[in-house]
């Protein structure tokens, strides 16, 4: 099946520092990926849509200008969590949608980024 | 290698009962989560096991057997809105989630 990678696994930074996470599509391209942030043994909670190309459309709520993202290629997003703080801690998971003609779109979920900001 | 197999598509009557197993090889094991998907929104999370045994929830029930490598979600008394993608997720000894394709099913009248 696809196959949906994320960098790092784990990161841990000082409270201001931005840190930057790779959602890659390994074996696919993906038109679209998404951001989701994850509390423990709850929902995701999606931030932001990527399409490859064009600007992030972001969740409501979601600062745009904090959490930055670029969809530069078909097989790659970035998440960059600028002047990241301790609040942002969190498992940042990305996923990527693949169109099948004649179905419905399939979504693949990464590993998941688990962020520490201290 | 590290994987998780369920079931592609699975169709049901309404108020019935469905069960959707998953499998699952990873690198350790710190826990199995079911999520409901439906179309265009994002996951809900339904369970977390990381002990053997059946944990209720409503008319959502999740089993865990950690020596088969094997978790079913059980759904009763089926309802129309239940149509969805079921994911199984497995937490590895990295704290890393693997995630099955997810199984579509389909509730019919």
């Amino acid at each position: 099946g696809a196959v949906v990678s994320q960098h790092p696994s784990r990161v841990i930074c000082k409270s201001g520092t931005s840190v930057k996470i790779e959602c890659r599509s390994l074996d696919f391209q993906a038109t679209t990926m998404f951001w989701y942030r994850q509390f423990p043994k709850q929902s995701l909670m999606l931030m932001a849509t990527s399409n490859e190309g064009s600007k992030a459309t972001y969740e409501q709520g979601v600062e745009k200008d904090k959490f930055l993202i670029n969809h530069a290629s078909l097989t790659l997003s970035t998440l960059t969590v600028t002047s990241a703080h301790p609040e942002d801690s969190s498992f940042y998971i990305c996923s990527a949608k693949i169109p099948h003609r004649g179905r419905t779109e399939t979504q693949y979920f990464g590993p998941g980024t688990r962020l520490l900001v201290l | 290698g590290q994987n998780i197999d369920q079931p592609t598509e699975m169709t049901a009557t309404e108020g019935a009962i469905v069960q959707i197993n998953c499998t699952y090889q990873t690198s350790g094991f710190n826990g199995l989560f079911w999520y409901q998907q439906h179309a265009g929104e994002a996951p809900t999370f339904l369970s977390y096991n990381v002990l053997d045994g059946l944990e209720e929830k409503g008319r959502f029930s999740s089993f865990l057997s950690r020596s088969k490598g094997y978790s079913y979600l059980l759904l009763k008394e089926l309802q129309m809105k239940d149509s969805a993608s079921y994911l199984c997720a497995s937490m590895d000894s990295n704290y890393q989630l693997i995630w099955g394709a997810g199984t579509k099913l389909i509730i019919k009248p």
